[in-house]
């Protein structure tokens, strides 16, 4: 079993559409929560993070953490074309050690106008 | 400002045959990292570093060496490439180990 499980997808909307996406981890040791956005033939980019349970957002972005479920969501509201990419959840066990990162496979999610 | 900088960008190797991948960064940053990026299976670290001369396994890193000669820049050598070895190769860099990292475009290699 992967310590962190993510749904691949693929993910398909409509442009304003509310989308949530998901992970499940095994390892209650993970402190330090991340979101990546990785547009295609590009590197990832670092969108959200977070350290603790409950909700952080910023403009049309929600991270969710519920620690006691070992699940981390993303939430984007009001979706764009431009929000059409690969996202990665990534989390580690100190504070943003990235020897200790451990990343989902990545939802791709497309964002159709 | 670049960024992270990799070269080359694609690559096709034939078993056996070896090569270097070379990452650049220019924001003097610490930290250099190896990711590679498989489909379903995520990235996964290869080798770090945490200063010029200094590096250290992640994951995955046999059948990899690295060098850090200089502090901006930070070396993947394959010595005897193997089919296992086709993947795409990111390089990544941060100023502590508790900052973001920035990542390159990435380094499409295909090992026949």
């Amino acid at each position: 079993q992967k310590e962190v499980e993510q749904d691949p997808g693929p993910l398909s909307v409509p442009e304003g559409a509310i989308v949530s996406l998901n992970c499940t981890y095994s390892n209650s040791a993970f402190q330090y929560f991340m979101w990546y956005r990785q547009y295609s033939r590009k590197g990832p980019e670092l969108l959200m993070y977070t350290y603790s349970s409950g909700n952080k957002e910023d403009g049309r972005f929600t991270a969710q953490v519920d620690k006691s479920s070992k699940y981390i969501s993303l939430f984007i509201r009001d979706s764009q074309p431009s929000d059409s990419a690969t996202y990665l959840c990534a989390m580690s066990l100190v504070s943003g050690s990235a020897r200790q990162l451990t990343f989902g496979s990545g939802t791709q999610l497309t964002v159709l106008p | 400002n670049a960024g992270v900088t990799q070269t080359p960008k694609f690559r096709v190797l034939k078993t056996g045959q070896s090569m270097t991948l070379l990452c650049a960064q220019d924001m003097n940053h610490e930290y250099m990292y190896w990711y590679r990026q498989d489909p379903g299976m995520g990235l996964r670290l290869i080798h770090y570093s945490v200063g010029e001369g200094t590096t250290a396994k992640g994951e995955v890193p046999d059948g990899y060496n690295v060098s850090r000669l200089k502090k901006q820049n930070f070396l993947l050598g394959l010595e005897s490439a193997a089919p296992s070895q086709t993947s795409v190769y990111f390089c990544a860099s941060s100023r502590s180990g508790d900052s973001p990292l920035h990542f390159g475009n990435g380094t499409r290699l295909t090992v026949t």
